[in-house]
């Protein structure tokens, strides 16, 4: 089974709808991470979170909420789905050394 | 936290060594140097890491000179199965996390 996992893999939705994306992972890792990619461009940290009570900004956190519910999961929420967050959404986690972080498979995610 | 600068794109063919060579003048005392390896609609892969000198795994070796203000990534007889996108990370523990992905090198492997 893959350490960190992400559900759903692919996801279709129109503007204004909510939307979760869920990250679950066994790797036992205090630290984790969404990022996005949008084609051609590198990843972006959109939140992350050092412990179940620890959430902080990323780089491009507008329009994004995050929930840390458990050491393993970590949630995150588009709250009104517009068009320019359709992108590729991944997730990973890290055990302190933040340089090697253990991505997930990414869930993309298209807005109408 | 420090830029880097790759090149956008390199071709290669199977059987060679591939070296992409990532600028970072602005690399702070306690900033290590990290490279990513991502396939298409995948995750990043962690490759290596140093801080200076050389570093050699099973997968490629980092050569970073004693000014580190640059790094190379040396992938030795690429395959196919070497085409990716490679990024180049600098940064350090005290940054909070933050990792800062460039747009990376797209590296080609012809037959």
């Amino acid at each position: 089974d893959a350490d960190v996992t992400q559900t759903p893999r692919n996801r279709i939705t129109k503007t204004g709808k909510r939307i979760m994306l869920e990250c679950s992972q066994t790797k036992g890792h205090d630290r984790m991470y969404w990022y996005r990619q949008d084609p051609g461009l590198g990843l972006r940290l959109i939140y992350y979170s050092f412990d179940v009570k620890d959430i902080n900004k990323g780089e491009i956190s507008d329009g994004y909420s995050v929930s840390r519910q458990a050491q393993a999961k970590f949630s995150l929420s588009l709250e009104s789905a517009i068009p320019n967050q359709t992108a590729l959404y991944f997730c990973a986690t890290s055990d302190g050394n933040f340089n090697e972080q253990f991505f997930g498979p990414g869930t993309r995610l298209t807005v109408l | 936290l420090a830029k880097t600068t790759q090149p956008i794109s390199m071709d290669s063919y199977e059987g060679q060594e591939v070296n992409i060579t990532c600028s970072h003048n602005n690399i702070a005392t306690n900033d290590y140097i990290t490279w990513y390896q991502q396939f298409p609609s995948q995750g990043p892969r962690f490759i290596i890491q140093g801080y200076k000198t050389k570093v050699t795994n099973e997968v490629a070796s980092l050569f970073i000179p004693a000014d580190r203000k640059s790094s190379t990534l040396s992938l030795p007889r690429v395959s196919l199965s070497d085409t990716a996108v490679y990024y180049c990370l600098v940064g350090g523990d005290n940054q909070g996390g933050k990792l800062i992905f460039g747009q990376g090198t797209e590296l080609s492997v012809k037959p």
